[in-house]
This record gives C-alpha cells, structure tokens and sequence, in this order.
C-alpha cells in the first residue's frame, strides 16, 4: 500500500536555526515527489519537484533532497515568514498522496 | 498568468443540502483534481477530471460527484450534507499530459456544515 509519513509533526526554531524536515515514502512507480508549502486558511503553495534519487533542488533558505525512500526539506537560517506547514507529496503511477505535513513556527 | 480560482471561497449549509463547488484551472491546463482538507485526515484526493472525463478516483462516497467542461472548468457536488463534510476543498491544475507535472492550488473553498 502506497504510504508517506512526514516528521517531525511540528516544529519549533529560533529565528537563524537550521533543521531538516522528513518525508518517508512507500510508492510503486515513483514518477515524482513534490514539496508544497502551506499558510493557514490558503490553498499549497508549490516549492520543488524532484524526480530521482540523488536530485537536489534550492530556494532561497530551502534546499530539497530525494533519495529512494525519503525526501529531506532543509531549511537554513530560516526567518520567521518561513512559518507554514509544508506538505510532501509523492507521485505514483495514477495518484498523488500528500502526507499531512509538518508545521513549522520559527519564533522571532 | 492567472492563477486557478475557485468560487464560492465560504460556504455554510445544513445537514442534508447539497452545495456545489466551482474551479478555474490556470489557463491551458487540462486537469482538474479536487481534494479535501481536514485537520485530522489532512489532504485527501477525491477525484481527477481530464479533457472532461473522470480519470482518477479517491475512496470517497457516491455523494461525492464532479464534471469537466469543455473550457476545463470544473464543478464538484455534494449531496445529502452530513456534519463530517466540513472541509476545506482544494482545486488543483495541472497540463495532465503526463506523469510527475506539477498541480497548481486554487485557494480553497471553506465549508461548514451545521
């Protein structure tokens, strides 16, 4: 069964505090990962897509990773703007399935 | 480029209406997938619309129903409300030609069901 668990659930930091978010999934045919960001009450907000293991992709204070079984969020020196849940999403064959994300509070 | 929209943005209804839910992809883009967001499940997929067919199915209840226009528009219906149906429904584009595209969100459609 095609799973994805994202830890830690929540996340607080000081303000210039780096740390790693985590994305473990089980899907057959991984045809992509994505990494959205999501402020309350709005819709995801597209961050990266990574389509094979060893693939690496940055923006600004984030820097996304994919192995094959996980997928790593760094965020460095972050600010506190940068407080939102952030939800991975693996890609099989015929779906997408969103692990129900990490909420990070970076306090100021 | 406009970005996907989605009417109404609140929405309240009784048990036992039904209510209708309206997406705008981003312009060129064929899918439409619609999903439900709540704070216990997070983001659960309901269904994909491409070139106006039913093309993916999420385990949701025959209550649950959609269309594609032509245009790409798309409209998903809920009938028969229960209490649990309090959600935020989020509408996602993408081209839909193949697999590992991006989807774009629309805001979402807040519902409450009293």
């Amino acid at each position: 069964e095609d799973q994805v668990t994202q830890s830690p659930e929540a996340l607080r930091l000081q303000e210039g505090e780096s740390s790693s978010l985590n994305c473990s999934y089980t899907v057959s045919g991984l045809r992509g990962l994505f990494w959205y960001r999501q402020d309350p009450g709005k819709g995801p907000e597209f961050l990266f897509t990574l389509y094979s293991a060893g693939e690496e992709k940055e923006k600004e204070r984030l820097k996304a990773t994919l192995t094959k079984k996980e997928s790593f969020l760094h965020i460095t020196a972050p600010k506190p703007e940068d407080s939102a849940t952030y939800l991975c999403a693996p890609q099989a064959y015929d779906k997408i399935i969103f692990g129900k994300g990490t909420r990070l509070h970076i306090l100021p | 480029k406009a970005g996907v929209t989605q009417t109404p943005r609140y929405l309240i209804k009784t048990r036992g209406q039904q209510v209708t839910l309206s997406c705008s992809p981003i312009s060129g883009h064929r899918s439409v997938s619609w999903y439900q967001q709540t704070p216990g499940q997070g983001l659960q997929f309901l269904f994909e619309y491409f070139s106006e067919t039913q093309r993916n199915k999420g385990n949701f209840p025959g209550r649950f129903s959609g269309r594609q226009f032509s245009n790409s528009r798309s409209e998903m219906n809920v009938s028969t409300l229960e209490l649990g149906d309090s959600a935020l429904y989020l509408c996602a584009s993408s081209f839909g030609t193949s697999g590992g595209e991006t989807q774009y969100f629309g805001p979402g459609t807040r519902l409450l069901v009293l």
